[in-house]
C-alpha cells in the first residue's frame, strides 16, 4: 500500500468514550502531522513530529493525545470529546518538517461524530 | 503573521466554462505557495505549486502564477469537467516561521461543475 492511510475512516463515539485514530505513511516521511477539518473554518493544525518527537501543539485541548512510536505511523487519542470536536481528522506527512517548502502528502481523514 | 485569503463559494459552473478561483496571502517572509483539492469523501491532494516569484505552478489543466507584487496565486483552468467539482484550497508554507513547513490554509472554496 502506497501513501498515506488513516483508519477508521468513520468514527461515531459517546461523550465518555476512548478511542484512537491512527495514520500510517508508506512514503519514507520524516515528519508527521494531524489536522482538524471543521466546515467554515480553515484547516487546523493540531499536532506535529519530526523524527517522531513532538515540535509543535496548537494549543489543542488536553483530551487529544497524540503518539507517534515510529517515522511511519502517527496515532490520535481520543477521550471525553465534546459535540464540537466532531469534525474530519486529516493526517499527513512530509519529507522534512525543516523548512524548504515540503508539500504534505494527506491521507483520506477519519470523520469523526461525537454523540 | 501568515493568512490566506481565498474567494468564498460555492462557485457552480457549465462544463467547458472558464474557472478563477482567486488567492491572495500575507506573509512574513518569502513562502511557497500551493492548490491542493479535495475530491467528495478524500483528504487533500497537493494540485499545484510554486516556489519563487513568477512561477507558474501547473497541473491537469490547471495554473496559477506566483505574482509577488500583488501578493497573489489565482487558480484558473479554462475549460472545466465535471470531474473537476471539488474543494480548492489556497495554502502557503513560510520559511522564515518559526517551526517552518506549517501550512496555511485558506478556508476552501467549493465549486461544482454542471454537465
Amino acid at each position: 500500500e502506497t501513501g498515506v492511510t488513516q483508519t477508521p475512516r468513520h468514527l461515531v463515539m459517546g461523550m465518555t468514550n476512548k478511542k484512537s485514530l491512527k495514520c500510517e505513511q508508506h512514503l519514507g516521511h520524516n515528519a508527521m502531522y494531524w489536522y482538524k477539518q471543521s466546515a467554515k473554518k480553515p484547516l487546523e493544525l493540531m499536532f506535529v513530529y519530526s523524527l517522531e518527537e513532538r515540535v509543535e501543539n496548537n494549543s489543542v485541548p488536553s483530551r487529544f493525545s497524540p503518539e507517534c512510536p515510529n517515522s511511519s505511523h502517527l496515532f490520535l487519542h481520543l477521550h471525553t470529546l465534546q459535540p464540537e470536536d466532531s469534525a474530519l481528522y486529516l493526517c499527513a506527512s512530509s519529507p522534512s518538517f525543516n523548512g524548504g517548502g515540503y508539500e504534505q502528502y494527506f491521507g483520506p481523514g477519519t470523520r469523526l461524530t461525537v454523540t | 503573521g501568515n493568512s490566506v485569503t481565498q474567494m468564498e463559494g460555492p462557485v457552480t459552473l457549465s462544463e467547458e466554462a472558464f474557472l478563477t478561483i482567486n488567492c491572495t496571502y500575507t506573509a512574513t517572509g518569502y513562502p511557497s505557495l500551493f492548490w491542493y483539492v479535495q475530491y467528495p469523501g478524500e483528504g487533500l491532494q497537493l494540485l499545484l505549486k510554486a516556489t519563487k516569484a513568477d512561477d507558474k505552478g501547473s497541473n491537469k489543466g490547471f495554473e496559477a502564477t506566483y505574482r509577488k507584487e500583488t501578493t497573489s496565486f489565482h487558480l484558473e483552468k479554462g475549460s472545466v469537467q465535471v470531474s473537476d467539482s471539488a474543494v480548492y484550497f489556497c495554502a502557503l508554507i513560510d520559511p522564515l516561521e518559526t517551526g517552518a513547513n506549517n501550512l496555511f490554509f485558506g478556508t476552501g472554496t467549493r465549486l461544482t461543475v454542471i454537465p
